[in-house]
């Protein structure tokens, strides 16, 4: 099956500074690469996802870049803000099944 | 819409028990599952369906059941619950095609199994 490794397991910023997490994955079908927030008591909620035709994407603060060749992928965070803070995963999918990482804690300090 | 919806939101139970956590969701989505987070280890998926009367394991089925006899619905059964299934459950939902797989999650369930 997938595997997903997420890293770092946390990571603190100064507000104003960027944010990177870093994830592989072994399944070379897996083709969805979503990326979720999670809050404290919350579901988690998807922020951002890529498809495997694609390179990068943007939504304003945030892109993903993947990199299908060397199977990982990544989070890029600009300009953090205190609400930023939270906890990140990142995922693989090639039927709906997704393969989550371990998460990333996010701390951005004021 | 209320979206993917989740009861209990905690529930605690004794070595043994049994017990039902629901699911439901309004957006008409075709594919359905569960998975559960424990710390330091991301979401894992328990069971999944692809539609009413389909479901199919994850990579943790052991002490699990499902059915899916509406579209709506996807309850999740611990027939003799251990402290091992002690873990926080989440339900999500998605369409099934058209490049549409964005899966929304609920809110959880906190289990505490003594």
């Amino acid at each position: 099956g997938e595997n997903v490794e997420q890293h770092p397991s946390t990571l603190s910023v100064q507000e104003g500074d960027s944010a990177v997490i870093k994830c592989t994955y072994s399944d070379s079908a897996s083709n969805y690469f979503p990326w979720y927030k999670q809050e404290l008591g919350k579901g988690p909620q998807l922020i951002i996802d890529i498809r495997s035709n694609v390179g990068e994407k943007k939504d304003q603060r945030i892109a993903v870049t993947l990199n299908k060749t060397a199977k990982h992928f990544s989070l890029h965070i600009t300009e953090t803000q205190p609400e930023d803070s939270a906890v990140y995963f990142c995922a693989a999918s090639s039927d709906y099944k997704l393969s989550f990482g371990a998460g990333t804690t996010v701390t951005v300090r004021a | 819409n209320a979206g993917v919806t989740q009861t209990p939101k905690f529930q605690v139970l004794k070595t043994g028990q049994s017990m039902t956590l629901q699911c439901a969701q309004d957006m008409n989505h075709e594919y359905m599952s569960w998975y559960r987070q424990d710390p330091g280890m991301g979401l894992r998926l328990i069971h999944y369906s692809v539609g009413a009367g389909i479901t199919d394991q994850g990579e943790v089925p052991n002490g699990y059941n499902v059915s899916r006899s509406t579209t709506e619905d996807f309850p999740l059964r611990l027939l003799s619950a251990a402290p091992s299934q002690t873990s926080v459950y989440f339900c999500a939902s998605s369409y099934s095609s058209g490049g549409k797989e964005t899966q929304y999650f609920g809110p959880g369930t906190r289990l505490l199994v003594l």
